[in-house]
């Protein structure tokens, strides 16, 4: 168990509609990550947050995006769904502050499913 | 940019004999490398990392891997597999940006099947 809890662990929705993942991050990390894994793209970097702001940006689409809260967590959203936005998304966390190389933590994951 | 290129998508063993993934990295200043396995339904579990320290890297689960910065190659061994070894594994590079910026470069991973 690596500290970093993600909800819903499932979800299926229909396209067009709009989804909310959650992230809490390991206690005392103040960076969150999320990543996107699908067959076709493999795993892709799509935001970090620290202490609430961006901070890195990689191949997310102007359909999502993400906020990180003052208690840390975070929340990815999606909207306007498409068939191809079903995968797994992971967070990750880390405390970039305090190791020169800082060592990202993943969550189990939410598998989101678009039918 | 870096990049990293795992250099087979599935590797088959017999239980009880070495294990070798292969890895090339490019980057332009010295890197931070990961491996992260995942088993099946499961999430990214760190393996181990290279941050300059020792070229060896010990990590968990009797893994171990050699940084070799002549060959641009971060290669993860094992002596010995077992049958839960079997997963993903994956070969990852550390874009350390300006102050807290970060984000990891995931390789396309190596399927590791272990054979009785």
């Amino acid at each position: 168990d690596s500290g970093v809890t993600q909800t819903p662990k499932h979800l299926i929705t229909a396209t067009g509609q709009r989804v909310t993942l959650r992230c809490s991050p390991r206690s005392g990390d103040l960076s969150v990550y999320w990543y996107q894994q699908s067959l076709d793209q493999g795993l892709q970097f799509l935001i970090q947050y620290y202490n609430g702001e961006e901070r890195a940006k990689g191949n997310i689409l102007e359909r999502f995006s993400a906020q990180q809260f003052p208690d840390l967590h975070s929340e990815l959203n999606l909207s306007s769904l498409e068939l191809g936005d079903s995968a797994l998304y992971f967070c990750a966390s880390s405390d970039p502050g305090q190791e020169v190389t800082d060592t990202q933590y993943f969550g189990p994951g939410t598998r989101l499913t678009v039918l | 940019a870096q990049s990293v290129t795992q250099l087979d998508s599935h590797v088959s063993v017999s239980e009880g004999t070495p294990v070798l993934l292969r890895c090339n990295y490019s980057s332009s200043y010295s890197p931070s490398l990961f491996w992260y396995v995942q088993h099946p339904n499961k999430g990214l579990q760190l393996l181990l990392k290279y941050t300059s320290a020792a070229t060896l890297v010990k990590g968990i689960n009797g893994f171990e891997a050699e940084f070799k910065k002549s060959e641009t190659t971060f290669p993860l061994t094992k002596p010995s597999a077992h049958m839960s070894d079997a997963a993903e594994y994956f070969c990852v590079v550390s874009d350390r940006g300006v102050g807290t910026a970060s984000k990891l470069t995931f390789g396309t991973g190596t399927r590791l099947q272990v054979t009785l």
